[in-house]
Parts: structure tokens; C-alpha cells; sequence
């Protein structure tokens, strides 16, 4: 099962897109990618999610190389409010067979004025 | 929001004593999941569990005990709470779609202080 490395940090101003990228260098091709992010105190929150191609929604985009062993999570209006720390995730086995998410450390994306 | 709950919000309690934490979902989801979360470690899975009465160990399961008598409730037990357990602690429940997908949704979480 894939790991996922990001940096740990990231600034960005109000207003402009916000790029976060992560490396999954050994993801199989069966794998989706997962982008959750979590603001200070609050349960992480459920961003998008893809497999190879680009995927869209209301909170962001998704951008996959076409290899698939990396990504590009894109907010393209960034606000105050984007400030957290963003995952990006791919699914581990578990012993029973079972497989689930694993949470690395993440970007912790600063938003400023 | 996907609608869970989880109860207390949180608690301070003495290094022996029991603890029980408890989630509730109100979207009749098959899997839920105990995380906790300290600083310089991220969310780490405790146990989950992918039915009524079916359960499993996660990365870090010692010291805690889980049950599971009805799909909306999952409970988290420190049978013996002690200062290392100190931490915040979030429910997820998740609906999975195929082997390989899977979207887990939150809950608010709970602070727990053991003395």
C-alpha cells in the first residue's frame, strides 16, 4: 500500500489559488487518492477524492499525473477561512483483510490577507 | 455534515479510573472508527469496526476496548485511563463503495485530560 509525503508547510495569499502538492510515488493502480483537511480543533473534513482523472467539486480540484504518482489538490479562490492542515491519503490493508485510510502529518496551509 | 455525535465533548478524569466515549451516527452506516490525535503524531486509528459486534485492532489498540451492539453506536472504553491516553479523540463513519473507495465522515471529537 502507498505512502503519501507533502510538505509541511505552505503560504498562500486571499484571493489567489492555493496549489498543495503530495507525492505517491508507490501507489497501486487500483488506489484512490483522498484529500481531507482538518481546521484547528475541528474533525477533519472530506475534501475529494480520485483515481486518474481530474476531478472537480464545489471545495476544489483534483489533479492527477497521468503516471498517478503524484497529485495537485487546487483551492482556486483561497479565503481566511482555507487556513487548516490538508491530507492527502491513500488507503492501507489492515490485518483483517479490511483496508482503511492512514493520516500522515499533512500541509498546514496558512491563508493571509 | 454527516450526522454523528459523539459524547462527552469533553472530560478530565483520574490516572485508573474507566472511560467510556461514545459515538452516535444517524446515517446507518456500516463502518465506524475510533481515531485519536496528539501533536507530532497526526490521526492514528484505534480500532474500527465493520458491523453490529464486529470489531478490529488499529495502529494503536492497547489500553483500549471497543463494542458495537447496534449500527449506530460505537463505543470507546479506557478500561484504566492513563496520563499517555490524554489526547483528543474522533469517531469517523464510512459507507464504502467498492474495495477501494471509501470516504470517511467525522465527528466533532472529544478532549480528554487524564490526571
Amino acid at each position: 500500500d502507498a505512502k503519501t509525503t507533502q510538505p509541511p508547510s505552505m503560504d498562500c495569499a486571499e484571493g489567489r489559488a492555493a496549489n498543495l502538492p503530495c507525492n505517491h510515488s508507490t501507489i497501486s493502480g487500483n488506489e484512490y487518492v483522498y484529500w481531507y483537511r482538518q481546521i484547528h480543533s475541528q474533525g477533519p473534513q472530506y475534501i475529494i477524492h480520485g483515481l486518474k482523472n481530474n476531478e472537480t467539486n464545489e471545495m476544489a480540484s483534483l489533479i492527477i499525473t497521468e503516471d498517478r504518482k503524484s497529485s495537485t489538490l487546487i483551492l482556486p479562490h483561497a479565503t481566511l477561512r482555507d487556513t487548516a492542515v490538508y491530507y492527502c491519503i491513500v488507503r492501507v490493508a489492515m490485518n483483517s483483510g479490511y483496508s482503511t485510510l492512514t493520516f500522515g502529518k499533512g500541509t498546514m496551509l496558512l491563508v493571509s490577507p | 455534515d454527516a450526522g454523528i455525535t459523539q459524547s462527552p465533548r469533553h472530560k478530565v478524569t483520574e490516572t485508573g479510573t474507566p472511560v467510556t466515549l461514545r459515538c452516535h451516527q444517524t446515517e446507518n452506516h456500516r463502518y465506524m472508527y475510533w481515531y485519536r490525535q496528539d501533536p507530532g503524531h497526526g490521526l492514528r486509528l484505534i480500532h474500527y469496526s465493520y458491523g453490529v459486534k464486529d470489531t478490529d485492532k488499529g495502529e494503536v489498540s492497547d489500553g483500549y476496548s471497543v463494542s458495537r451492539s447496534k449500527t449506530e453506536d460505537f463505543l470507546l472504553t479506557l478500561e484504566s485511563a492513563t496520563s499517555s491516553q490524554t489526547s483528543v479523540y474522533f469517531c469517523a463513519i464510512s459507507e464504502s463503495t467498492g474495495l477501494t473507495q471509501e470516504t470517511q465522515y467525522f465527528g466533532p471529537g472529544t478532549r480528554l485530560l487524564v490526571l
